[in-house]
C-alpha cells in the first residue's frame, strides 16, 4: 500500500514548455485533489475529482488541466508553463467527502516545478 | 466559496511554553475542521481534528477547540518541544464537504 505517489519530485521548465505532473494513489480513494503552494504561502485547490470522469475547478484552474479516466490516477497538465506556475505542487486524496465523516486528505509527497 | 483566515504567520516561542494558532471562517455550512503540520521539504501531515458537533479535542499535547457561533477554531500546543517547529496549517470544509480549503499556515519556532 503506497498511499499517494507523485512524479516527478522535482522538474525544472523552460517558459512555453508542457508537462504532465502524475497522481496515483491505491486505497481505492474516490476523492482526489490537486493543491499548489507557492513559497511561504497557504494551499490553493487547483482541480479536484469526485470520481472516475468527474472533474471541477478549484480556486487557481488557470494554465492547468485534469483528467481522471480512473479512480488510481489523476494527472495534472501544465500547458505553456509560465513562471508564475513556479510552486510546490500536492496531490491529495480521500475516500468519501472530507466534510461528511471528518476524514482528512492523504497527500502526496509533492513535485516542485520550477518555470525559468 | 469557504475563505479560511490564519493568525499569526509567524510564531515563536521558548522550549515548554504553550503555542497557540487562530483561525476564522466563513462558511457556515463548514462542518468539519483539521489541522496538519509541515515540516520542511515534507508533505503536510494530519495532527488533529474537529468536527462541529464537537466543542473541544485533545490529544496529548495538542487540542483544538471550536466556536461555531463566532466561526473561530483555535490549535493549542502545550509543553512545546523543538520537534514541533514546523508549519501548521488549518483547514475547513466548506459548504459541499467536497474539499478544504486551507489557511495561509503559521510558522512555528521553538527556541531551546
Amino acid at each position: 500500500n503506497a498511499g499517494v505517489t507523485q512524479t516527478p519530485k522535482f522538474r525544472i521548465l523552460k517558459i512555453g514548455q508542457s508537462m504532465t505532473l502524475q497522481c496515483a494513489q491505491d486505497m481505492n480513494h474516490n476523492y482526489m485533489y490537486w493543491y499548489r503552494q507557492d513559497p511561504g504561502m497557504g494551499l490553493k485547490l487547483i482541480y479536484y475529482s469526485v470520481g472516475a470522469g468527474i472533474t471541477d475547478k478549484g480556486e487557481v484552474p488557470n494554465g492547468y488541466n485534469v483528467s481522471r479516466s480512473t479512480t488510481e490516477d489523476f494527472p495534472l497538465r501544465l500547458e505553456l508553463a509560465a513562471p508564475s506556475q513556479t510552486s510546490v505542487y500536492f496531490c491529495a486524496s480521500s475516500y468519501i467527502p472530507t466534510g461528511a465523516m471528518g476524514y482528512g486528505y492523504t497527500f502526496g509527497s509533492g513535485t516542485r516545478l520550477t518555470v525559468v | 466559496g469557504e475563505n479560511v483566515e490564519q493568525h499569526p504567520s509567524t510564531l515563536s516561542v521558548q522550549e515548554g511554553d504553550s503555542a497557540v494558532i487562530k483561525c476564522t471562517y466563513s462558511d457556515s455550512a463548514s462542518n468539519y475542521f483539521p489541522w496538519y503540520k509541515q515540516e520542511l521539504g515534507k508533505r503536510p501531515q494530519l495532527i488533529i481534528d474537529i468536527r462541529s458537533n464537537v466543542g473541544e479535542k485533545k490529544d496529548q499535547r495538542i487540542a483544538v477547540t471550536l466556536n461555531k457561533t463566532a466561526k473561530h477554531f483555535s490549535l493549542h500546543i502545550t509543553e512545546t518541544q523543538p520537534e514541533d517547529s514546523a508549519v501548521y496549517f488549518c483547514a475547513a470544509s466548506g459548504n459541499a464537504g467536497n474539499m478544504l480549503t486551507f489557511g495561509g499556515g503559521t510558522r512555528l519556532m521553538v527556541k531551546p
